[in-house]
């Protein structure tokens, strides 16, 4: 089954600790992406990956890092997490082209 | 630059009602466009989309026709149901080099029985 499978899908944890969040898709999709949802202003994309080594900034990206070694993979790192970052975290991936997202289920992340 | 711009909400209505949800839209080039719904507590699935003007999208009794003359991709649908209740995301991809998608800040939906 095609999918994009995000983890974990619910994370509290403490300021200051180190977190990842791992995403994976099974499409073989040149672009991944990572957004945040919050209330009233929708879907803001964090940061994106054309392909294996190659990411950019998206709108959000200051206190968060990315990588992509790997095409299936596209995990977002939280060196130093703040309260502000709470919020609900999607990963998505496409082909390049005019073509759909596809959507993980979401990681509800809670930093208190 | 590119933006989509769709109606605030909430929107109730109730069961069996006719629904729109206006999107417009603001884009160079010929962009691919999308309605995304997210159920609660899930991701963002795709409902339908089109890929160039006058093409028309439809998926479990939505529609959506792109109107390039006024720039918008309006979804209806002429009888909701309960489990319709949902955010709606009207999107696009206008095929920049940066990869992402556009998205509408999303309509939620409440269908009362």
């Amino acid at each position: 089954e095609a999918q994009v499978t995000q983890n974990p899908r619910y994370l509290i944890t403490v300021t200051g600790k180190k977190l990842t969040v791992t995403c994976s898709q099974n499409m073989n999709h040149e672009y991944m992406s990572w957004y945040r949802q919050d209330p009233g202003l929708g879907l803001r994309q964090i940061y994106y990956s054309m392909n294996v080594e190659v990411t950019d900034k998206g709108d959000v990206p200051e206190g968060y890092k990315v990588s992509r070694k790997e095409k299936r993979n596209f995990p977002l790192i939280l060196e130093s997490p703040s309260p502000n970052q709470t919020s609900l975290y999607f990963c998505a991936s496409r082909n390049a082209g005019y073509t759909e997202a596809f959507f993980g289920q979401g990681t509800r992340l809670t930093v208190v | 630059g590119n933006s989509v711009t769709q109606m605030e909400g909430p929107v109730t209505l109730s069961e069996e009602a006719f629904l729109t949800i206006n999107c417009t839209y603001t884009a160079t080039g010929y962009p691919s466009l999308f309605w995304y719904v997210q159920y609660p507590g899930e991701g963002l699935q795709l409902l339908l989309k089109a890929t160039k003007a006058d093409d028309k999208g439809s998926n479990k009794g939505f529609e959506a026709t792109y109107r390039k003359e006024t720039t918008s991709f309006h979804l209806e649908k002429g009888s909701v149901q309960v489990s319709d209740s949902a955010v709606y995301f009207c999107a696009l991809n206008y095929g920049g080099s940066q990869g992402n998608l556009i998205f509408g800040k999303g309509t939620k939906l409440s269908v009362k029985p």
